[in-house]
């Protein structure tokens, strides 16, 4: 079946660090975002692209970056982590039905934990 | 003030009851409207979609949509255990697949 999966589903790190989370879907969606969710925030967008080579920034994208070489992956980098960064972080992707109509499918997660 | 506002609750019911669940929003632009259901440390998954104003049924599920008074509504009708989660509203604006807006999300938990 196709599927929606981000690694590491779990990941500590340290202040300063560079860290990369992996989104891989098997759909062939073009569309994909990364959000994340915080307590007292809901979700909020970082990052989304509308297919390969295309990226854009989203509410909360400072200290982020992603880069999309092919369909299925759209890596999300923290290029120097800090504590304000730990969140849990949602992966999604969509199709471009036409109408508004594009549901985003959501990934399982991965919580990271900047010390 | 947020563009989407969610009574985070909790909210808790017994089983069978009918259950109201709303957000509100301050965006006009906003006309494609959205609950997603979340178990705890899942992903959220769609439950109901919805374009513009009116409603809209999905077995136990009816969602409804208030453009005039900028006020979405999600009803559980017969509610089960197994429906104890974190309901989020979500929104946007344009016709593309743009990123969405989210409600802070509402705990509900049904009692047996």
């Amino acid at each position: 079946d196709a599927e929606i999966t981000q690694s590491p589903r779990h990941k500590i790190t340290e202040t300063g660090r560079q860290v990369t989370l992996a989104c891989h879907q098997t759909w062939n969606h073009n569309n994909m975002f990364w959000y994340r969710q915080d307590l007292g925030h809901g979700l909020r967008l970082i990052h989304y692209s509308y297919g390969v080579q295309d990226t854009n920034k989203g509410e909360v994208s400072d200290g982020y970056s992603v880069s999309r070489s092919n369909t299925e992956d759209l890596p999300l980098t923290l290029e120097s982590a800090a504590s304000s960064q730990t969140s849990v972080y949602f992966c999604a992707s969509s199709v471009s039905a036409g109408g508004g109509t594009d549901t985003q499918y959501f990934g399982p997660g991965t919580r990271l934990t900047v010390l | 003030q947020k563009e989407v506002e969610q009574d985070p609750g909790p909210l808790s019911v017994p089983e069978g009851a009918i259950v109201s669940l709303n957000c509100t929003y301050s965006n006009s632009a906003f006309q494609y409207f959205m609950w997603y259901r979340q178990y705890s440390r899942k992903g959220p998954e769609l439950l109901m979609y919805t374009y513009s104003s009116g409603n809209k049924e999905d077995g136990r599920f009816t969602a409804q949509v208030d453009k005039s008074s900028k006020y979405i509504s999600l009803f559980i009708r017969d509610s089960q255990p197994s429906d104890s989660a974190t309901y989020l509203c979500a929104m946007k604006s344009g016709g593309g697949a743009d990123g969405l807006t989210f409600g802070k999300g509402t705990h509900l938990i049904i009692q047996p």
